[in-house]
């Protein structure tokens, strides 16, 4: 256990559908990213947030967004689902005083129908 | 815009054999961090090796090591002694500075290691 806890692990929905993707960094832990893999791809990194604030944005559709709540922990809404959404999205976490790495979740695995 | 590459998509090494994966990357900066992920089949990403770019030593971990080639612009990952348990994807990453703790990924590089 990684101590970064992404639910649900699995998710499998239609397109044109609204979907919510949860991350819990690592206790501490006061920045949260999420990445996007699709199929034998690299990580795409999609966005960061630091104590609730959003810090840096990299190519993240307009049908994306996410926020960093009170208690750290992070939420990535995807809408209007399409076909090539299809991916394994990751959640890391790190701590300001620790830039050596993050940790990462376990990822949830999106399948768009 | 900063980039990593990995130019070797798929390599084969036979068991105990030692196995070099290249990565350069780009960065204006001076100091930064560079790492290699491994991610398995069951898709965890996993931290390798890290190293600071402002060290000259070379990064190891038990039988990871880095060649860091700074000038270059060349972050190598060396794998002795390999064994089945480390066949996986492999990613080089960098940050672009060491004030910047948003990683990039390049697109990897498949190992399979052979009985």
């Amino acid at each position: 256990d990684s101590g970064v806890t992404q639910t649900p692990k699995h998710l499998i929905t239609a397109t044109g559908q609204r979907v919510t993707l949860r991350c819990s960094p690592r206790s501490g832990d006061l920045s949260v990213y999420w990445y996007q893999q699709s199929l034998d791809q690299g990580l795409q990194f999609l966005i960061q947030y630091y104590n609730g604030e959003e810090r840096a944005k990299g190519n993240i559709l307009e049908r994306f967004s996410a926020q960093q709540f009170p208690d750290l922990h992070s939420e990535l809404n995807l809408s209007s689902l399409e076909l090539g959404d299809s991916a394994l999205y990751f959640c890391a976490s790190s701590s300001r005083t620790d830039s050596l790495g993050y940790t990462f979740g376990s990822g949830t695995r999106l399948t768009v129908v | 815009a900063q980039t990593v590459t990995q130019s070797q998509p798929e390599m084969s090494v036979q068991e105990a054999e030692t196995v070099t994966l290249s990565c350069t990357y780009d960065t204006s900066e001076n100091n930064y961090y560079l790492f290699w992920y491994k991610q398995p089949p069951s898709r965890q990403m996993i931290l390798v090796i890290r190293q600071e770019a402002y060290k000259q030593q070379n990064a190891t971990e038990n039988r990871f090591s880095v060649n860091f080639q700074k000038a270059a612009k060349s972050f190598s990952l060396k794998i002795s002694d390999s064994q089945l348990g480390d066949t996986a994807m492999y990613f080089c990453a960098s940050t672009e500075s060491y004030r910047d703790d948003k990683i990039i990924f390049g697109k990897g590089t498949r190992l399979h290691i052979l009985p």
